[in-house]
This record gives C-alpha cells, structure tokens and sequence, in this order.
C-alpha cells in the first residue's frame, strides 16, 4: 500500500530564505509526483508535475526533483515571500491512476 | 480556459438527510475524481469516473455514492449523513489517467449538525 509521508509538518521562516520541503513515498510504481498549494478554506493549486520519466521541474522561484528509486521528492523554494504562506501538499499518482497525498508541510514566510 | 467547477460552495445539512454535490471539469477532461478532505485523515480518494463509468473506488462506506454524466459532469451523493460527514469535498478532472496532472476545483464545505 502507498504511503506518502511529508517532512517537515510545519515550517516557519524569515521572509528571502531558501527552503526544502521533503516528500517521500513507500512504493517507487509511481505514474507520476504532483505538488499542489492549499491555502486555508480553499481548494488546491497545481504547482508542479513531475512525470516518473523526469528528474525535476521548474516553475519561477519554485524547483521540484524525483528520485523514483529512492522514492523521494523535494521542493524548493528560492526567496520565499509571506505569500507563499500556505501548505504544500506532495501526491504521487499509484498504479491504479489515483492520488495518494501526503498530510502536508504547513508554511509560514514571516515579513 | 475554464477551471473545475463546483457547487454548491458550502452546505449545512442535518444527522439522516441526504445530500448532492456537483462537479464540472475542465473541457475535454474525461476524468474526474472525488476527494474528501478532513482535519484529522487529510485528504482521501472517494472514487473516480471515466467516460460515465466507475473507473476507482476508495474505502469508504455505500452511503457514498456518484455518476458521471455524457458531458463528463459528475456529481456524489451522500445519504443518511451523519456528523463525520463534515468535510471538505473536492473534485479534480484530468484528461485521460492523470498522466498530465490533476486541476482541482475550489471544494464544497459540507458542515452536518
């Protein structure tokens, strides 16, 4: 059965850090890794997709690698801001084509 | 582009009734998959439906249901609610099997007193 686990739970930082949000996963049979955004009360916003096929993918400030083997993912963010202030939700797709998710790394960019 | 759709946006029900939410997904997406979403167990897959059929299901008991329309609209009921129930339901459509991601919709807030 597929676990995702999330580490750390909750972070909290000084506004223009660089972080790492770490993600793994028990069964490397991954379609693919989707790391979504959830600010509180709302639905979730896709942030990247990473295809079992690649090894990373950037968007901005924001840079996301796989390492099927070793069945982690991380996401980093460069010179956070208070708007990236939200939880950041790892989702592998299994081999029955749903998602599994992790319980979600909740951050917090202090000005 | 439209996003996914879904409404109602939020519902209070009462223990025993029942209750139906509706999702529209992206144009062209076939897809559409049902999550529940709650403090304590975090997000979990309801089940998912492909070209009108039941492709997916999670664990989750009978009272739990859903279809998809020709137009690839789906819709999940709920019967004989009960207080557990309250939660955040969200949809999310892909195109084929979710081998270029998922688009979630904003959710419904479904509250049960």
């Amino acid at each position: 059965k597929q676990e995702v686990t999330q580490i750390p739970a909750a972070l909290s930082v000084p506004e223009g850090e660089n972080l790492v949000l770490n993600c793994s996963f028990t069964d490397s049979a991954i379609y693919n890794l989707q790391w979504f955004r959830q600010d509180p009360g709302k639905g979730l916003t896709s942030l990247l997709l990473i295809q079992s096929s690649q090894r990373e993918q950037t968007s901005g400030r924001l840079n996301a690698s796989l390492d099927k083997s070793s069945g982690r993912s991380t996401l980093y963010i460069a010179a956070s801001q208070p708007g990236d202030s939200a939880t950041y939700l790892c989702a592998v797709v299994d081999s029955s084509y749903k998602l599994i998710f992790g319980s979600g790394t909740r951050l917090l960019v202090r000005p | 582009k439209a996003g996914v759709t879904q409404t109602p946006r939020y519902l209070i029900k009462t223990r025993g009734q029942q209750v139906t939410l509706s999702c529209s997904p992206i144009s062209g997406h076939r897809s559409v998959s049902w999550y529940q979403q709650t403090p304590g167990q975090g997000l979990q897959f309801l089940f998912e439906y492909f070209s009108e059929t039941q492709r997916n299901k999670g664990n989750f008991p009978g009272r739990f249901s859903g279809r998809q329309f020709s137009n690839s609209r789906s819709e999940m009921n709920v019967s004989t609610l009960e207080l557990g129930d309250s939660a955040l339901y969200l949809c999310a459509s892909s195109l084929e099997q979710g081998e270029y991601g998922y688009t979630f919709g904003s959710g419904t807030r479904l509250t049960v007193v």
